[in-house]
This record gives structure tokens, C-alpha cells and sequence, in this order.
């Protein structure tokens, strides 16, 4: 079984400012752990994945994220926010016994200028 | 080159009737996914599917069928349309490798009338 809680629904930043979304996860066995985005009226876009190895994991248009085994967590992060960062990102989780992620239910992204 | 691809991108129709939604993707992945995402952005796999074995969530309703007459294409049936299947339906696939990211279509809006 395996399950992903993202506890915001809406983060409010201002650009310029480091941003953080937050991901818990539950899953029988390791993980692997997923981040994606999506645009308004788009499909979702991978942005960066931990499967082994080092803890932080660097990804695209400047996101990294931390993967945190004794917290369960593998929160996103941005050192300078964008407005262009505004968007709805989804964390997920997979492991090696399942073909099918769980997706949490997303959290929105807003960056003031 | 799109990698995934989606039509219709908007389909409006009657309640009762039954439509199609196809799904195409070239970037030579042996998996792939149909996805539901309602009003309010939450995201709900509907299948997995390889040449080897389809995986249905359970609280799909048997009115939705995938159909793959090869490894590039995954069409959705829907039968019998009701107004609460209207949402935005995407497509999805990667290598059959739980720890692959997934590419996503740009998604297709269903309206139920």
C-alpha cells in the first residue's frame, strides 16, 4: 500500500523569496518519489525524481527536492521564486511492487510579485 | 514533435451517449495510463496498461474501457455518458518501470450536457 499527503492546498510567496511544498508519503518498501507541475490547461510535467542515492535531488527550471527517510518527506524547494512559477504541483509516489503511483492531491502555488 | 498526444483537446456531448478519446504517444514507452481530473484539480488514475497486463481501478465504472490496438495508442470508451464524467481525462505513459517518470498529453475536457 502506499499513500502521498501533500497538507497545502496553497502556498503564497513572494518573488524573490525561497518557496517550499511540502510532501509526506507512506509506502511498503523504498520509495520512489515524484514531483510534477501543471500549468493552467496543460498536462502535467515531470519535474524531478528520487529513486536511490543522494538525498537531494536537483531537477528542472531551478526546483530541487530533499528526500527525508526518518520524516517520510520529500518536500520541493526553490531558493528564488518566480511569478512564472505559479502553478499546481503534485507530489507522487511509486515502489517496486506497483505499475501504478499514488498522486497527492496537489497543492497551488502562488507567487506575488 | 508532440510525445503524447490527445483528441479531441474539448468534447461536449449528451448524456447517454458514448464517445471515444484517443491517445497516442511516440516516444516508444511500453506502458500507459488514462487519468481523471475533476472540478476541483484532484487527480484519479482510471488504468495502467501494458502488452502484458491492464490494471483497473476498481472504483472505474464499467462504462469506461481502454482499448489498445498497439503499444502506441491507448483509446478510452466511454458508454453511456453521465453528467458526473465531465472533467479533464489525460493520458499518460513511460517505460514499465516503476521508477520512470510519466509523460503526460495536454488532456481532453469532456462536458456532459
Amino acid at each position: 500500500a502506499q499513500s502521498v499527503a501533500q497538507p497545502e492546498d496553497q502556498v503564497n510567496v513572494a518573488e524573490g523569496n525561497p518557496l517550499t511544498v511540502k510532501c509526506t508519503y507512506s509506502v511498503s518498501g523504498n520509495p520512489y518519489l515524484f514531483w510534477y507541475v501543471q500549468y493552467p490547461n496543460r498536462g502535467l510535467q515531470f519535474l524531478l525524481k528520487y529513486i536511490t542515492g543522494d538525498n537531494l535531488v536537483k531537477g528542472s527550471y531551478g526546483f530541487e527536492a530533499e528526500f527525508n527517510k526518518s520524516q517520510t518527506s520529500f518536500h520541493l524547494k526553490k531558493p528564488s521564486a518566480l511569478v512564472s512559477d505559479s502553478a499546481l504541483y503534485f507530489c507522487a509516489v511509486n515502489y517496486g511492487g506497483s505499475y501504478i503511483p499514488t498522486f497527492g492531491r496537489g497543492t497551488s502555488l502562488i507567487v506575488h510579485p | 514533435d508532440t510525445a503524447v498526444s490527445q483528441t479531441p483537446k474539448y468534447l461536449v456531448t449528451q448524456m447517454g451517449n458514448d464517445k471515444s478519446i484517443k491517445c497516442e504517444q511516440n516516444l516508444g514507452h511500453d506502458t500507459m495510463y488514462w487519468y481523471k481530473q475533476d472540478s476541483k484539480k484532484f487527480l484519479k488514475i482510471m488504468f495502467s496498461y501494458n502488452n502484458k497486463e491492464l490494471i483497473i481501478n476498481e472504483t472505474v465504472p464499467n462504462r469506461f474501457s481502454p482499448k489498445s490496438p498497439d503499444k502506441a495508442h491507448l483509446n478510452l470508451h466511454i458508454n453511456s455518458l453521465e453528467l458526473g464524467d465531465s472533467a479533464v481525462y489525460f493520458c499518460a505513459s513511460s517505460q514499465a518501470q516503476t521508477r520512470n517518470e510519466q509523460f503526460f498529453g495536454p488532456g481532453t475536457r469532456l462536458t456532459v450536457l
